[in-house]
């Protein structure tokens, strides 16, 4: 079965500009959280989507958004960029519930998202 | 405080030891779940091991076993007979209880491992 996948791999943006990362569940889960890295550091929670509504959000500033389709991908926007949001950009899905399985994410590769 | 706290900023083992990193964590919830990931230098995060806030006894996985002490608020992963492969960054990362905090992972800073040949 097919991972978690993202697009792109790497972006390159200017500062102000707006930026879309996507995002593919593995298939069956119906969950997908966003995670943004920093170098250096673990990641910091931004947002989680279940069955297309907003369960979740982390101390980030409204420039971030997201929204979840029916098929359960995922998009994240990223408005007017700034140089501090230079980062590996997760992008982790899960079944939902309680018990191991469920609550387990599998992370994608990651879009590294480079600001100028 | 910090929720998760790894305090091994980066390890040396010899190929075919065992290592043990280490990971205390915070939280006043009674359900909770302790997570072990990898990341590799290509960046992506590879689940390890899981380990419930319920589970009675400690989590394995092949090589990996995680020695949950729920009193002292730990959960060190345990790496036996290391190999090149496992030369990565481990995260040790933390869910809350899931009506208040959802599927939200907080992370620890992380361990760097470079196995020696």
């Amino acid at each position: 079965d097919a991972g978690v996948t993202q697009s792109p791999t790497h972006l390159i943006k200017t500062r102000g500009q707006q930026v879309t990362l996507r995002c593919s569940p593995i298939s069956g889960h119906k969950s997908v959280s966003w995670y943004q890295q920093v170098l250096g550091q673990g990641p910091q929670f931004i947002f989680q989507y279940y069955e297309k509504e907003e369960r979740g959000r982390g101390n980030f500033p409204d420039r971030f958004s997201a929204r979840q389709f029916p098929n359960y991908s995922s998009e994240l926007n990223v408005n007017a960029l700034l140089l501090g949001d230079s980062a590996l950009y997760l992008c982790a899905s899960s079944l939902v519930g309680r018990g191991a399985d469920a609550d387990t994410q599998y992370f994608g590769p990651g879009t590294r998202l480079t600001v100028l | 405080a910090q929720k998760i706290t790894q305090t091994q900023p980066g390890m040396f083992v010899q190929e075919k030891e065992a290592v043990t990193l280490d990971c205390t964590y915070d939280t006043s919830d009674q359900s909770y779940g302790l997570f072990w990931y990898k990341q590799p230098s290509s960046g992506e995060m590879i689940f390890l091991i899981y380990q419930g806030s319920y589970d009675e006894q400690n989590a394995t996985e092949g090589r990996y076993s995680l020695n949950f002490q729920k009193a002292r608020k730990s959960a060190n992963l345990v790496i036996s007979a290391s190999q090149l492969g496992d030369s990565a960054m481990y995260f040790c990362a933390m869910r809350e209880d899931y009506k208040a905090a959802g599927n939200k992972l907080t992370f620890g800073g992380g361990t760097r491992v470079l196995v020696k040949p």
